[in-house]
């Protein structure tokens, strides 16, 4: 099946650095990707829609100056975080709809953790 | 907008009792809608999709548009099916719709 990976997986740093977090498809094409944020027991939120060759989309709420998200190829976006705080920290989850399918099917990556000092 | 609402945060059955996993949705129309599911320490993955009608690990859902539900059901639980189950469908009326989540259900299998 269709392998979303992301980088790092985990990653800490202190408040007021800036964090990039990398999503790829790795035996696919994704003209779409989306980033999720999940906090402890609670569901993903989506974040931001994210296309290739275009701004991203951002959902209501979501700073788009805080949260930089590039798509710069079929198999890479990335999600850069501005100048961290500790309540930024959370559990970052991207995933990628696979070109040309016919529905709407999503490949989730594994989901990076976010913790800001 | 489309909305999942998913009652129970967690379900405890016993392994090999029924289980049955609550979704309802708000649209008036032909809703898309799945279910995934996240295992410990797991991505999240799909589960099934009402169009395929398929059945995945003994898990199957119906669509009850009278209802508008689409309750996750199994006849016999199994340990290895302890999990976050997420109800989830695409926000607008096309299928290419941003897909959002219900708030999820924490199903445990007692032993």
């Amino acid at each position: 099946g269709a392998v979303v990976s992301q980088h790092p997986s985990w990653v800490i740093c202190k408040s007021g650095t800036s964090v990039k977090i990398e999503c790829r498809s790795l035996d696919f094409q994704a003209t779409t990707m989306f980033w999720y944020r999940q906090f402890p027991k609670q569901s993903l939120m989506l974040m931001a829609t994210s296309n290739e060759g275009s701004k991203a989309t951002y959902e209501q709420g979501v700073e788009k100056d805080k949260f930089l998200i590039n798509h710069a190829s079929l198999t890479l976006s990335t999600l850069t975080v501005t100048s961290a705080h500790p309540e930024d920290s959370s559990f970052y989850i991207c995933s990628a709809r696979v070109l040309g399918a016919g529905y709407n099917e999503q490949f989730f990556g594994p989901g990076t953790r976010l913790t800001v000092l | 907008a489309q909305r999942v609402t998913q009652p129970e945060k967690l379900l405890s059955v016993f392994k090999g009792a029924p289980v049955e996993l609550k979704c309802n949705y708000s649209y008036s129309g032909s809703p898309e809608l799945f279910w995934y599911v996240q295992y410990s320490r797991q991505r999240l993955q799909l589960l099934l999709r009402h169009i395929s009608r398929e059945s995945i690990k003994g898990f199957t859902a119906d669509l009850n548009k009278g209802e508008t539900s689409f309750h996750l059901k199994k006849p016999f639980a199994q340990e290895e099916d302890s999990a976050m189950y997420y109800c989830a469908t695409p926000r607008g009326k096309t299928s290419y719709d941003k897909v959002i989540f219900g708030p999820g259900t924490s199903l445990s299998v007692i032993p």
